[in-house]
């Protein structure tokens, strides 16, 4: 079984500053079974990225996604009020077939 | 548009059976897969299970023993079974359209949870 490990747990910023989150994964995974979900408190979270880099209908252009093998990043280029929040990255396996949710970052205002 | 709309007790006893079920509108349940995920009280988010409009499933290892996830395609639903709950069971239960497409030679491209319900709240009480 993968296990995903988010870091870091919190990222303290201000609007505008720039958010790179992390999401190691413990064996190689397909960069086509990456994806990235934002989650606001009492709402269900919010498909961002999948495939790695691909982003979702309807996402800003200031989330982006990157990353292969083990190692995988969600960007956000400058922070808006709306984009604080917890952000969870999430893997596809095949084999076996399951799915895994990281464990989250949470992007707080500094 | 799609919507997705858990419906169930929100109250269960200990050692009872956890059932929940997911309504699926604005579109067909055909053809896709579809997952059940929670997020117990302060924290992450937990992959309990998913099935595909024909009937298949793929478990969480760390609950297969108790999970039982059925579809019903002629009322666009499908729905969540937890057998002998405790404590620990108590969380916001979400259903989620699973995108997925498989091409030949079996190449999965994954193209994550793009439709989610609201949510809804299950506490393991007696």
């Amino acid at each position: 079984e993968i296990v995903l490990t988010q870091s870091p747990g919190t990222l303290s910023l201000s609007p505008g500053e720039r958010a790179t989150l992390s999401c190691r994964a413990s064996q190689s995974v397909s960069s086509s079974y990456l994806a990235w979900y934002q989650q606001k408190p009492g709402q269900a979270p919010r498909l961002l990225i999948y495939g790695a880099s691909s982003r979702a209908t309807g996402i800003p252009d200031r989330f982006s996604g990157s990353g292969s093998g083990t190692d995988f990043t969600l960007t956000i280029s400058r922070l808006e009020p709306e984009d604080f929040a917890v952000y969870y990255c999430q893997q596809y396996g095949s084999s076996p077939p399951g799915l895994t949710f990281g464990g989250g970052t949470k992007v707080e205002i500094k | 548009q799609v919507q997705l709309q858990e419906s169930g007790p929100g109250l269960v006893k200990p050692s009872e059976t956890l059932s929940l079920t997911c309504t699926v509108s604005g579109g067909s349940i055909s053809s896709y897969y579809w997952s059940w995920i929670r997020q117990p009280p302060g924290k992450g988010l937990e992959w309990i299970g998913y099935i595909y409009y024909s009937g298949s499933t793929n478990y969480n290892p760390s609950l297969k023993s108790r999970v039982t996830i059925s579809v019903d395609t002629s009322k666009n639903q499908f729905s969540l079974k937890l057998s002998s709950v405790t404590a620990a069971d108590t969380a916001v239960y979400y259903c989620a359209r699973d995108r997925r497409d498989t091409y030949v030679g079996g190449y999965v491209y994954y193209y994550g949870m793009d439709v989610w319900g609201q949510g809804t709240t299950v506490t393991v009480s007696s």
